[in-house]
């Protein structure tokens, strides 16, 4: 399995509900960071977690990290429509990020 | 401050043409990152460049394949003979370092279409 390694593959929730997503790793990093990408565009950077923190909370997004596990979850509260979109998780170590292969998340109205 | 630009958008190129991407990183940014994404896949890195140097080419395919940054003017993707494989999302990113715990800030992607 590659580094960066996103569960579950696609997610369909409610508009309201939560939605979390899991990203495994494999090697020793410095942080992990989560990005959105809606269909077509570029990447849009979510949050970034060092790898001396725990948890970590943006607005509706939290973001735990367990190096003993060498995982990390993303939290969305409340959902919205809009946040229908991939989210990739990123092991950042020394130069350059490696990335999973995303998760899609459907939102339903 | 504008974001980090790339151009073209999309490009399409006939098998064994050129194809040059290129990339402006954030203002303050000295350091930039290429990434390839295919359909339904993730980025994979492809080459970390600061002004001038080459830092980390190891995703760099060995042939065709080149990439620039230099001293003035925007870094460059270069894929020389392009085949239909290549066709592909080119992404780049910039950060103001490369230490770690730092943000990497990615431009809207090249989209290439060999036909």
């Amino acid at each position: 399995s590659q580094q960066g390694e996103e569960d579950p593959q696609a997610l369909s929730i409610q508009e309201g509900e939560n939605a979390t997503m899991n990203c495994s790793y494999k090697t020793s990093i410095n942080n992990l960071q989560w990005y959105r990408q809606n269909s077509g565009r570029g990447l849009v950077h979510l949050i970034l977690i060092r790898s001396n923190e725990r948890e970590k909370h943006s607005g509706r997004l939290r973001v735990t990290l367990d190096t003993s596990k060498k995982s990390s979850s993303l939290l969305i509260t409340a959902s919205r429509a809009a946040d229908t979109a991939s989210y990739f998780c990123a092991s950042g170590a020394n130069s350059k990020l490696t990335f999973g292969k995303g998760i899609t998340l459907s939102v339903r109205p | 401050n504008a974001g980090v630009m790339q151009n073209p958008r999309h490009l399409v190129r006939r098998r064994g043409q050129e194809a040059r991407l290129r990339c402006s990183p954030m203002k303050g940014h000295s350091h930039v990152y290429w990434y390839r994404q295919l359909p339904e896949e993730g980025l994979k890195f492809m080459v970390y460049l600061q002004k001038e140097n080459i830092i980390d080419e190891s995703g760099m395919p060995k042939e065709r394949f080149s990439a620039e940054f230099p001293k003035e003017g925007p870094s460059i993707l270069r894929i020389q003979q392009v085949v239909r494989g290549d066709s592909a999302a080119y992404f780049c990113a910039s950060s103001p370092s490369r230490k770690g715990g730092t943000e990497a800030f990615f431009g809207q992607g090249t989209r290439l279409t060999v036909v």
